[in-house]
C-alpha cells in the first residue's frame, strides 16, 4: 500500500500561517482529506476531497492537492489551532492511509 | 445531531477474540458506508476495515486481513467489528466513523467519529 508522509512538527506564531505538506506517490491524482486531533479527542475532519470545507470549520482552514502533495493551510493561526493534524487518502486497492502526522505548536 | 457510539473494547490475551460494534443514529445509516480506524497508544491513526452501505463491499488493511471480519445490520443502525487472532500490536482506541459517501471510493472520508474503545491484547 502507498504510504504518505508528513513533517513530524510544524511551529507557528499566532495570527500567522501554518503549511503542513502531504507527500506520496501521485497523490494529485487522488483525492485528500484533512483530520485534526486534540489531545483526548477524536479527529475532525477539516478538509474533505482536497479543498472542501465541512460546515462548521473555520475559513482560515484550506486545501490544496497537486503532483505528489497535499497542503493544508490555516491562516491566521489560532491558539486553539493547537493539534495533531493527520492526511488521509485511498489508495487503488481500495485501501485508506493516513499520514504520518504533524504536531502543530502556536508558539 | 449524528452520533456514533462505540462498545465491546476490553482486556484480552494474546490469541483470542473480540467483537466490537457501533451504535449509530441521526444520519440515514444505510446511505453511508463505515470505518473502523484505531490508534495505538501514543500513535498516529491507521485504517483497519470499511464497509459499503449496503454492505456488499468490505475492505480491509493488509495489517488485519483474514484476522477482522466488518459487518453490519442497517435494520439496527449497527457496526461490528468481529477480531480473532489477536496480538499484541492490535492495542488500539478503536473508532468508527462514517463515511457520505455510500460506496467506498476514492473520495472516500470520515466524516464523523465515535469516542472509540480500548482494545488491549496483553496475557
Amino acid at each position: 500500500s502507498s504510504e504518505l508522509t508528513q513533517p513530524p512538527s510544524v511551529s507557528v506564531s499566532p495570527g500567522q500561517t501554518a503549511s503542513i505538506t502531504c507527500s506520496g506517490d501521485k497523490l494529485g491524482d487522488k483525492y485528500a482529506s484533512w483530520y485534526q486531533q486534540k489531545p483526548g479527542q477524536s479527529p475532525v475532519v477539516v478538509i474533505y476531497q482536497d479543498t472542501k470545507r465541512p460546515s462548521g470549520i473555520p475559513e482560515r482552514f484550506s486545501g490544496s492537492n497537486s503532483g505528489n502533495t497535499a497542503t493544508l493551510t490555516i491562516s491566521g493561526t489560532q491558539a486553539m489551532d493547537e493539534a495533531d493534524y493527520y492526511c488521509q487518502a485511498w489508495d487503488s486497492s481500495s485501501a485508506c492511509v493516513f499520514g504520518t502526522g504533524t504536531k502543530v505548536t502556536v508558539l | 445531531e449524528v452520533q456514533l457510539v462505540e462498545s465491546g473494547g476490553a482486556l484480552v490475551q494474546p490469541g483470542g477474540s473480540l467483537r466490537l460494534s457501533c451504535a449509530a443514529s441521526g444520519f440515514t445509516f444505510r446511505s453511508y458506508a463505515m470505518n473502523w480506524v484505531r490508534q495505538a497508544p501514543g500513535k498516529g491513526l491507521e485504517w483497519v476495515s470499511g464497509i459499503s452501505g449496503s454492505g456488499a463491499g468490505t475492505y480491509y488493511a493488509d495489517s488485519v486481513k483474514g484476522r477482522f471480519i466488518i459487518s453490519r445490520d442497517n435494520s439496527k443502525k449497527m457496526l461490528y467489528l468481529q477480531m480473532n487472532s489477536l496480538r499484541a500490536e492490535d492495542t488500539a482506541v478503536y473508532y468508527c466513523a462514517n463515511d457520505p459517501t455510500t460506496v467506498v471510493t476514492q473520495r472516500s472520508y470520515f466524516d464523523s467519529w465515535g469516542q472509540g474503545t480500548l482494545v488491549t491484547v496483553s496475557s
